[in-house]
This record gives structure tokens, sequence and C-alpha cells, in this order.
């Protein structure tokens, strides 16, 4: 069965500097792979997703992601954060028809 | 196109009742899943429907039940409510015939159990 791991459950980084946020899956076979941003008493907005093809995913709000299979990971990056990227970020993984989401990280944008 | 709603969007109940939480699908999507997300952990998977039949159930009891309506909205049903089903209820909707099923998620509704 897949799952996620999300390392970190907060992020605190400086308005302007990078941001990394963490995700490493397990599935046994060829992942669907997902971030999705959470802002506080709203639902999942997707940021990227990757299914197949391209290894580096580019979403909305500068976000991108990077599929590596040999790391089993798919770190979520964004070269320069703005204060409102603060929000609860998930990774989520689907084999079939149900998803598996980590547990979530909590990224702070300090001004 | 009309997005994935949720209604409705707060509800307070007591311990042992039962609750009905509702879902209009995105136009065009025959899939509802649904998702207990409590508070500070990640959306955890009930179950889905697809075509009025349920495809696939999460680690959740009998008590949570569904329906999926000929026009692909949905309930989610709980009974014998316990404090620890307070959270908030997703539900998403996709379109299960493509290669992949992106997921499109309502705002949510929050299920306060005292």
């Amino acid at each position: 069965a897949q799952s996620v791991t999300q390392l970190g459950s907060h992020v605190s980084v400086s308005e302007g500097a990078l941001v990394l946020l963490r995700c490493n899956y397990s599935s046994s076979v060829p992942p669907y792979l997902f971030w999705y941003v959470q802002y506080p008493n709203q639902g999942l907005q997707l940021l990227l997703k990757y299914t197949t093809g391209a290894t580096l995913v580019k979403g909305i709000n500068g976000f991108e992601a990077e599929f590596k299979k040999s790391e089993t990971s798919f770190h979520l990056t964004k070269p320069s954060a703005h204060m409102s990227d603060a929000a609860e970020y998930f990774c989520a993984v689907s084999e079939d028809d149900d998803m598996r989401f980590g547990a979530g990280t909590r990224l702070t944008v300090k001004p | 196109e009309t997005g994935v709603t949720q209604s409705p969007t707060h509800l307070i109940k007591t311990r042992g009742q039962q609750v009905t939480l509702r879902c209009s699908s995105q136009s065009g999507h025959n899939t509802v899943s649904w998702y207990q997300q409590a508070l500070g952990q990640g959306p955890q998977f009930i179950f889905q429907y697809y075509r009025e039949e349920e495809n696939g159930r999460g680690n959740f009891p009998p008590r949570f039940s569904g329906l999926q309506f000929p026009n692909y909205s949905s309930e989610l049903n709980v009974n014998a409510l316990e404090l620890d089903d307070s959270a908030l209820y997703l539900c998403a909707s996709s379109l299960k015939d493509r290669y992949y099923n992106e997921q499109f998620f309502g705002p949510g509704t929050r299920l306060t159990v005292l």
C-alpha cells in the first residue's frame, strides 16, 4: 500500500528565502504524486502533480517539485518565499482510487 | 464549470446523534471521494463512490456510510457520533474514465461533536 512521509511538521523561512518542503513516498507501482496547499478554514488546492513524463513539475504560485524515483522523493520548492505562501502543505500519493496524504507541513514566512 | 460544493459549512452535534453531509461534484465528474481531516492531521480516506456504488474504503467503521445519486452528488452519513468524529470532512470529485484520477476538493464541512 502506498504511503507518504513529510519531513518536518513546521518549516519557517524568511520572506525572499528558498522554500523546501520534503516528501518521501512508498508505492508498489509507479505513483501519481501531488502537492496541495490548505489555507485556514479552507479546502485543499492543488499546487502541482506528477503523473508521467518530465520529472520536474511546475505548479502554480511559482512552486515546483522533482520526482526522484531512486530516492522515492517528491520535494516541493520555491526560490523566493512570499508572505502569502504561509499555509499548510500536503504531499499525497495515489495508486488506484484513493489518495494517501502526509501529515502536512506548516509553512511560516517571516517578514 | 461549477466546482465542488459541500453543505453545510459547519455543524454541531452531540455524541450518539446521526449526521448527513452533502457534496455536489464538479460538472462532468462521475466519482466522489470522502476524507476526514482531524485537527492538525492530513486527510484520511473514508471511501469512494463511482457510478452510485462504493468503490474502495479506508479504515473506517461501518457507521460511516455513503450514497451517490444519479447526478453524481453524494452524501456521507455517520451514525452514533463519537467525540473523535469531530473533524473537517472533505469531498473530492473526479472523472474516473481518465488515465489518472485527479481529484478536485470542496471547501469541507466542519463537524463538531460535543
